[in-house]
């Protein structure tokens, strides 16, 4: 079946640096996503990504559809405090079957 | 106005015992799913379901039971609890597209512990 991998596992980060995160997938996706999960909460959706090659941003967050449609990446620019929290990518292959979520890349930020 | 809403927000109960979590969605979606997140926070789907289709994964057992009274809830019935169903479970609900994977919109959990 279809596997996602995204790294890293996790990331420690000093307030104000940059971070970058991305999830490759074993087969090509039509739509990728990206969550931000905070403690006792639920995924609440950052950008999704329809198009290979789409480039979005979301304030301080951008996100790009790889053009081999196998990948995607997530760029956090001048982390702060509120950063901090769990982010999945995830994706979906067509019209038929799941989405399917990466294991997460947990972010801490040090002020 | 909360999108996706479920209850309890946390559940603690015997093993054994029957237990029903509740989940409306007001965005006039189309479809509803249930994920499961274990403690590493893996999120795992295991039913997605509108109108017309019930989808199941396969690796959930049949102690667990989606039921909609209507399109705008979804709840998840559990049977004779064990203690490997402790985890969160996540509502979502999307809208209905053919041909594409419409964005998810997720609930804020239910923290589940059976003793």
């Amino acid at each position: 079946g279809q596997q996602l991998n995204q790294s890293p596992q996790s990331m420690f980060i000093q307030e104000g640096e940059d971070v970058s995160m991305n999830c490759t997938s074993s087969s090509i996706f039509n739509t990728w996503l990206w969550y931000k999960q905070e403690p006792g909460e639920g995924p609440v959706l950052l950008i999704a990504l329809y198009k290979a090659g789409e480039l979005t941003s979301n304030g301080r967050l951008t996100a790009q559809f790889g053009i081999t449609r196998k990948d995607s990446f997530l760029n956090i620019s001048a982390s702060i405090p509120s950063d901090v929290g769990i982010y999945f990518c995830a994706g979906h292959g067509g019209s038929q079957g799941n989405l399917i979520f990466g294991k997460g890349t947990k972010l801490s930020v040090k002020p | 106005d909360t999108a996706v809403s479920q209850t309890p927000k946390y559940l603690v109960t015997q093993m054994g015992n029957d237990k029903s979590i509740k989940c409306e969605q007001n965005l006039g979606h189309d479809t509803m799913y249930w994920y499961k997140q274990d403690s590493k926070k893996f999120l795992k789907i295991m039913f997605s379901y509108n109108n017309k289709e019930l989808i199941i994964n396969e690796t959930v057992p049949n102690r667990f039971s989606p039921k909609s009274p209507d399109k705008a809830h979804l709840n998840l019935h559990i049977n004779s609890l064990e203690l490997g169903d402790s985890a969160v479970y996540f509502c979502a609900s999307s809208r209905q597209t053919s041909g594409r994977q419409e964005t998810q919109y997720f609930g804020p959990g239910t923290r589940l512990l059976v003793l």
